[in-house]
């Protein structure tokens, strides 16, 4: 069954450097979405993509934050100038979205960010 | 109020047992309910997807939905040592524009451990 991948498995940064975590959603998948999880708390909302652009962000998405789809498989994002608090897991999510709305979202195992 | 409200346990129940998980909302425009589950380092895997008020089965698994409360359950039955997890309740719906890029509101995800 296919899947969506996300690279590295753990990433370990210094507070202030930039990261770039990866993901390749399902192949005929046209709806990205990034969320995040701290320790102990709820999976939140970061972002979703559809059509090469940003479709809608949460307030946790600032100036620091970036996606793209730099090719035809690969989906990123970047955090500029990490801090302590970005830690936590990072999920990639992709969903068909062809007929409608209609069409759930499959994860990622995620990537794990530790900031020290 | 939260958005989305789910009990966090920790459950425990010993094997064969029939296991009910529950959330509310509190936002009438949800209109698609998810559950997934997820195991220690790993990322939501999805089990059951409803569109609207019902239930639906799948196997073991049984969801329900009741819009005119905003509750939702997910019923296991003959649950096993092997479900033991993490179980999220996710929704989303239709923004004020009428369209819905499927941004995900989970609960807190409730603890389940079936022991045998």
């Amino acid at each position: 069954e296919p899947e969506v991948t996300q690279t590295p498995s753990h990433q370990v940064t210094q507070m202030g450097q930039e990261v770039i975590l990866r993901c390749v959603p399902i192949s005929n998948h046209l709806y990205f979405y990034w969320y995040r999880q701290i320790l102990g708390q709820k999976v939140e909302f970061l972002v979703s993509f559809y059509n090469n652009e940003i479709s809608e962000k949460s307030e946790i998405f600032d100036d620091q934050f970036s996606v793209e789809r730099p090719d035809g498989s690969n989906f990123t994002l970047k955090i500029r100038s990490t801090k302590l608090e970005d830690s936590a897991m990072y999920f990639c999510a992709s969903r068909r979205g062809l007929s409608g709305d209609n069409q759930p979202q499959h994860f990622g195992d995620g990537t794990r960010l530790s900031i020290l | 109020q939260k958005e989305v409200e789910q009990d966090p346990g920790p459950l425990s129940v010993p094997e064969g047992a029939i296991v009910s998980l529950n959330c509310t909302y509190s936002n009438s425009a949800f209109q698609y309910f998810m559950w997934y589950r997820q195991y220690s380092r790993k990322g939501p895997e999805l089990l059951m997807y409803t569109y609207s008020s019902g239930n639906k089965e799948d196997g073991r698994f049984t969801a329900q939905v009741d819009k005119s409360s905003k509750y939702i359950s997910l019923f296991i039955r003959d649950s096993q040592p092997s479900d033991s997890a993490t179980y999220l309740c996710a929704m989303s719906g239709r923004g004020a524009s009428g369209t819905s890029y499927g941004k995900l509101t989970f609960g807190q995800g409730t603890i389940l451990t079936v022991h045998p």
